[in-house]
């Protein structure tokens, strides 16, 4: 059984604060890992697809970093504002299967 | 482009009761995939396909059926409900294996 684990569950942080969260992943046959972003009432939207081991991606205040080599990869988020609150999903996909494993999510609360 | 639509919004079934959840793409991809939400439990993948005619079990198929008669659509069948497949059910779909796009999402309970 894959496991893709996320941590912490939930993060309270100020506004202005940088953040880290981790996703955690199988090392052997790795495809790719993909991060979402998943605001409350709404649908997760993708924000990184990662593939290389040691990729780096960045979009805005936000990147993430990948080691396939040891199962890991890492979301920043730079100066958080009250509008990055959600929840930040990871999914792992092995080999050239289709199938995404999420982990269980980074729930993000940024207090203004 | 409507993106992914699904219908409908909120459902409420009783046991034993049987219901389609409808999910259609106008985005042409190849790959459609239904997935559950449970608290604590993040998405959890139900059923999917790789093109019309192709369908395949993902983590959690027991309860529910799949067909893709057309690129398009992507129904997921609930045969006889029960209290457990109370859930927000998500579609998604994707060119190739890049980004999933996903629906708003349906609210299931079963009572």
């Amino acid at each position: 059984i894959l496991n893709v684990e996320q941590s912490p569950q939930s993060l309270h942080v100020q506004e202005g604060d940088s953040t880290n969260f981790t996703c955690s992943f199988p090392s052997s046959n790795f495809y790719a890992l993909h991060w979402y972003r998943w605001e409350t009432a709404k649908s997760p939207e993708a924000l990184f697809v990662m593939t290389l081991n040691g990729d780096e991606k960045k979009k805005g205040r936000i990147s993430a970093t990948l080691n396939t080599k040891e199962g890991y990869s890492y979301l920043y988020i730079k100066g958080s504002q009250p509008e990055d609150s959600a929840t930040y999903l990871c999914a792992f996909r092995m080999d050239s299967s289709y199938k995404l494993i999420f982990g269980s999510g980074t729930r993000l609360l940024v207090r203004p | 482009n409507a993106g992914v639509t699904q219908t409908p919004k909120f459902q409420v079934l009783k046991t034993g009761q049987s219901m389609t959840l409808q999910c259609a793409q106008d985005m042409n991809h190849e790959y459609m995939s239904w997935y559950r939400q449970d608290p604590g439990m993040g998405l959890r993948l139900i059923h999917y396909s790789v093109g019309a005619g192709i369908t395949d079990q993902g983590e959690v198929p027991n309860g529910y059926n799949v067909s893709r008669s057309t690129t398009e659509d992507f129904p997921l069948r609930l045969l006889s409900a029960a209290p457990s497949q109370t859930s927000v059910y998500f579609c998604a779909s994707s060119y190739s294996t890049s980004e999933q796009y996903f629906g708003p999402g349906t609210r299931l309970t079963v009572t």
